[in-house]
């Protein structure tokens, strides 16, 4: 069965410090990726996203950026954070036949001090 | 443009009662696919139902049902005999049918609160 691993939990993080958080899924190949944030008020925000290694692309413009190095594996990172980047940051993936469910970790909570 | 309101901000139940959650959609589309997924305090979303534009029967599963009626763009989920443990946030989302991607629009959310 497919398993999807989001690291760390939670992180705080100092105002201008550097970001990364990892995803990465097993038992599928070739899944679509995502990034989500969802900032206090609840709504989800599509980041990023991703349909195989090393294509990306960005919902929003921002101070993030992702990274697919692999074929499961899909970064995202800041070099410099702000408040602003506060938020849960979820990772999903898709089998990327189409209009199927979103699959989500179980998220990254970060507070930028 | 793709949009979907939940005009239900937050609901609070007593354990036993039924309660619907609404979900109205906007899309050009016509073909489309509509979700319900469940947000814990734990903070993982889970997958409830995947609906696409063409299925109009209502669904049964358990003590959750879902309707969906295209003539006023609703899909609307009720818990039956609700229960502490179904105390979360409720998002509908919507995804288009020609993406090679799912670019999924979420609602803002419905919290439910079920008291004991």
């Amino acid at each position: 069965s497919q398993t999807i691993h989001q690291w760390p939990a939670t992180l705080v993080q100092p105002v201008g410090s550097p970001l990364s958080l990892e995803c990465t899924v097993e038992g599928t190949s070739n899944p679509n990726l995502y990034w989500y944030r969802q900032a206090a008020g609840r709504g989800l925000q599509l980041l990023f996203y991703s349909v195989g290694i090393g294509q990306i692309s960005s919902e929003v413009p921002q101070n993030l950026s992702a990274s697919r190095p692999q074929d499961r594996q899909f970064i995202l990172s800041s070099k410099k954070l702000l408040l602003s980047d506060s938020g849960f940051y979820l990772c999903a993936w898709t089998p990327g036949q189409g209009n199927s469910p979103l699959h989500f970790g179980n998220g990254t909570r970060l507070t930028v001090t | 443009a793709q949009k979907v309101t939940q005009a239900q901000t937050e609901i609070s139940v007593v354990e036993k009662e039924d309660v619907t959650l609404d979900c109205v959609y906007e899309t050009r589309d016509t073909t489309y696919y509509l979700f319900w997924y469940k947000q814990p305090p734990s903070g993982e979303l889970v997958f409830l139902i995947r609906r696409n534009s063409f299925d109009e029967q209502n669904e049964i599963s358990g003590r959750y049902s879902w309707n969906f009626q295209k003539s006023t763009s609703s899909f609307n989920f009720t818990i039956t005999a609700s229960q502490v443990v179904d105390s979360a946030v409720y998002f509908c989302a919507l995804s288009e049918g020609k993406t090679s991607y799912d670019k999924v629009i979420f609602g803002p959310g419905t919290s439910l609160s079920v008291i004991p």
